[in-house]
């Protein structure tokens, strides 16, 4: 099976821009996560998608939003960048029980400037 | 709510030598517990995973982990590190809530030197 790929890899944004970020899942999966990886904060859970509604979600302002297609694809929108959003988004795919494994893409790496 | 706490920021081993990562977790519920490895500007491999099936849980790569619950500690071990082992290992901890799933929690890493 081919694993969650993540498009597109890098991306440089100016302060004030939007971005969107598309995730493809390990088919199969219904379950999409999104993380924000930086080196002050670590990993930080996003949200998590399951057959297109939103199951979960973290602790970031309502600038991160993001949604789920009916083939399972998500996509993360950032609104308004700020420098402090520049990091790693990671998306993991899973079945979406609650002790299945979650597989992780190669991320995105965002660059606000 | 839940807690993972890396107990070591950097860990530094001979090749050959043993590995030793510690961990330490809180969780409301009986948790599911995961240790992946991130190497450099890649992103997040499983290496193994607990779900309250046998305490001692095997990985990929000689790794494997012991779940005590009176110590809530789920520490990383391999017997004998090898130069493809430098890496940042992350503990992570999801709780079985028993309704929709919650994100997980991760440590704040470890990051492994091996020396040659």
């Amino acid at each position: 099976k081919a694993g969650v790929t993540q498009t597109p890899r890098y991306l440089i944004k100016t302060r004030g821009q939007q971005v969107t970020l598309s995730c493809s899942p390990i088919s199969g999966h219904r379950s999409v996560s999104w993380y924000q990886q930086t080196p002050g904060q670590g990993l930080q859970f996003l949200f998590e998608y399951f057959s297109e509604t939103q199951r979960n979600k973290g602790n970031f302002p309502g600038r991160f939003s993001g949604r789920q297609f009916s083939n399972s694809r998500s996509e993360m929108n950032v609104s308004t960048l700020e420098l402090g959003d520049s990091a790693l988004y990671l998306c993991a795919s899973s079945s979406g029980t609650d002790t299945d494994t979650q597989y992780f893409g190669p991320g995105t790496r965002l660059t606000v400037l | 709510a839940q807690s993972v706490t890396q107990l070591d920021s950097h860990v530094s081993v001979s090749e050959g030598t043993p590995v030793l990562l510690r961990c330490n977790y809180s969780s409301s519920y009986s948790p599911s517990l995961f240790w992946y490895v991130q190497h450099p500007n890649k992103g997040l491999q499983l290496l193994l995973k607990y779900t309250s099936a046998a305490t001692l849980v095997k990985g990929i790569n000689g790794f494997e982990a012991e779940f005590k619950k009176s110590e809530t500690s789920f520490h990383l071990t391999k017997p004998s590190a090898h130069m493809s082992d430098a890496a940042e290992y992350f503990c992570v901890v999801r709780p079985a809530s028993g309704g929709g799933a919650d994100g997980l929690t991760f440590g704040k890493g470890t990051h492994l030197i091996i020396q040659p």
